[in-house]
Formats: structure tokens, sequence, C-alpha cells
């Protein structure tokens, strides 16, 4: 167990409304990322950050914006929700096992429908 | 920069057939290598990972895995499925330098009685 949870697990919301999904870690990992999986796709990276305030773009961060203010925790938001972003999202940090050969853990994911 | 393919969205075997799910990458330079499993409605959890020690890697559940540099894959075994092993494998890259990991898009195994 790394110690991740999101929340909320479940959200439906309407096109056009904000949404902000929380990633809460208590391990004190300095990498946390954002995730959406979608069927055929796999994990597409939407953003990450590797530390307070530092944050960057990932594959898919169009209409998302992410937030780090403390380190354990991540928020990512949806400006104006759309249809295209219904997904589920999921957490991930990037725990360290020695060296460089460090390994993502994930949370329990967040299913967010858009309406 | 780095890719991965799965061959095969969907792989059925039989209870107690050999499972096998393909993973081939491509990266520039040495990469490490991950597989993960997801259960229905559950996040992704780690099976096993390469990390440029051993080439034949042990995971959890009785998994394992092969790196073959020579052929840029990554291929996941079981000598004998069981029902539980029903479920979406992901096999992952990372560079030795880089941060971020690149997810091939997954393949679902179904485990048939």
């Amino acid at each position: 167990d790394a110690g991740i949870t999101q929340s909320p697990r479940h959200k439906v919301t309407e096109t056009g409304t904000p949404v902000t999904l929380r990633c809460h870690q208590t391990e004190n990992h300095r990498y946390m990322y954002w995730y959406r999986q979608d069927p055929g796709h796999g994990l597409r990276l939407i953003h990450y950050s590797y530390g307070v305030k530092d944050t960057d773009k990932g594959e898919v961060s169009d209409g998302y914006s992410v937030s780090r203010s403390k380190t354990e925790d991540f928020l990512l938001t949806l400006e104006s929700a759309t249809s295209s972003q219904t997904s589920v999202y999921f957490c991930a940090i990037k725990g360290l096992a020695g060296g460089l050969t460090d390994t993502q853990y994930f949370g329990p994911g967040t299913r967010l429908t858009v309406l | 920069a780095q890719s991965v393919t799965q061959l095969g969205s969907h792989v059925s075997v039989s209870e107690g057939a050999l499972v096998l799910l393909r993973c081939n990458y491509s990266s520039s330079v040495p990469p490490y290598l991950f597989w993960y499993v997801q259960y229905p409605n559950q996040g992704l959890q780690l099976l096993l990972k390469y990390t440029s020690a051993a080439t034949l890697v042990k995971g959890i559940n009785g998994f394992e895995a092969e790196f073959k540099k020579s052929e840029t894959s990554f291929h996941l075994t079981k000598p004998s499925a069981h029902m539980s092993d029903a479920a979406e494998y992901f096999c992952a890259v990372r560079t030795a330098y880089g941060q971020n990991f690149v997810f091939g898009p997954g393949t679902r195994l179904s485990v048939l009685p």
C-alpha cells in the first residue's frame, strides 16, 4: 500500500462545469502523476509534478490544469468539463527503491462522467 | 521517444494453460520495463519490473517476464493460468534518466474453465 487516496471516487457532472479531483499521499513522495484511462488507449499522462509548485504537461494536457501547494496533495482541475473528458482518472506516485530503480504506484481511481 | 505495443487487445486461455502476453518497446536508451495488472474497478498493481539486472524477472502470482534486447521485447508468461488471473495487463517503459512512464494499450486476459 503506497498510501494514495483519490477523491471523489465517482462523480457525475454536466458539460461546462468545473471539476476538481484530489490525490493525497501520505509518504512524502516527490513525484506525482495524473493519468486518464480510456479503452484501447491504456493510460495517458495528463500532468505530473516533481515538487511543490513544480508541474509539467503530459501527453494529453489540453483542457486540464493542476496544482500542488503541498507535498501530499496534487489537484487536477477541469476548468470547463466536456463529454470527451469522461474517463477514469488515476493518480500515481513514484516511489524510490534504490537509485534509479523507482516504480510507480497507483491510487484507486476516480470515475468521472460528463453529461 | 519511447513507445510500447502490446499484441492482442484480448487473450483467452483455458484454466491450467500457458499464459503469454506480448510487449514490445522502443527506446533510444536502456529502458526500465514494468508489467502492471488491473482487476475490475481497481487501480494498477505492479506485477514485476526489469531494471537491468537479471534478464528473467519473477513477479507476484507466479508471473515472470524475460527481457530480450535483440527483440526489444518483454513478454509476460505464467505456466498455468488460474481463474483469478483474469484481468487487464499493462506493459510500461521508462528510460533510465527520465521520470515519466509510457504505457501500452493493455491486454485483457480471460481464463476459461
